[in-house]
């Protein structure tokens, strides 16, 4: 069974800096989707930026990047030029590309922003 | 932002109670999920559907039940329920790779049900 891992329950930073927040897993598979959401105080969960394991590029979308390191089972979110609004849980999530529609999730890491 | 509801969006019940939570969605997404979130244990899910009638459990099913009549409605019925059934719970919905539309096998959330058991 897949399992996903994120080791740091809390981390800050400070407001302007850079931050990564690590997740791994463990699968036997070879495609897979995985997923960075972010859940700020008001409870929505909000899709910050997938990543498809068959492309080697890592994905982007504005000041959030990934580095996915397929080998090592690794993806984690780096956010760069941190704001007052990154401040959210943001959890690491798995989801097998053919079988079953489940989706994995981690533990989460909350992030605490510093002005 | 994909148009998922749910009803109620907080239900405060006493143990012993049956309690019924809906998800309705207006994207046409074959799948749907029911999660809950608890701290520490992120979020679990409890069933999930890939199509009308068609449900099967995730890793925190019991105690729980789910009914899916029509593409668009997703329910979630507590049969008794019990203080370990205190949560948030989130519905999701999800499309395959092969349907048409804009980013894809991604799960879009509704905004959570806080259910407090007594």
């Amino acid at each position: 069974a897949q399992t996903v891992t994120q080791s740091q329950p809390e981390m800050s930073v400070q407001e302007a800096e850079t931050v990564t927040l690590s997740c791994t897993y463990d699968t036997s598979e070879s495609d897979y989707y995985l997923f960075w959401y972010k859940q700020p105080p008001s409870r929505q969960m909000i899709l910050v930026i997938r990543q498809e394991a068959y492309k080697q590029q890592n994905a982007t979308e504005n000041r959030f990047s990934v580095n996915f390191q397929k080998a090592a089972k690794s993806f984690s979110l780096k956010i760069s030029d941190s704001q007052l609004g990154d401040a959210a849980m943001y959890f690491c999530a798995y989801r097998s590309f053919s079988g079953t529609y489940k989706y994995i999730f981690g533990t989460g890491t909350r992030l605490k922003v510093l002005a | 932002d994909a148009g998922i509801t749910q009803s109620p969006r907080h239900k405060v019940t006493e143990t012993g109670t049956p309690v019924t939570l809906r998800c309705h969605q207006t994207e046409n997404h074959r799948y749907m999920y029911w999660y809950r979130q608890d701290p520490g244990h992120g979020l679990r899910l409890i069933h999930y559907s890939y199509g009308v009638k068609d449900t099967d459990k995730g890793e925190v099913s019991d105690g729980y039940s789910v009914s899916r009549s029509k593409t668009e409605d997703f329910l979630l019925t507590l049969e008794s329920a019990t203080s370990s059934q205190t949560s948030v719970y989130f519905c999701a919905i999800s499309e395959s790779q092969l349907a048409a539309g804009g980013p894809l096998d991604t799960q879009y959330f509704g905004p959570g049900t806080r259910l407090t058991v007594l």
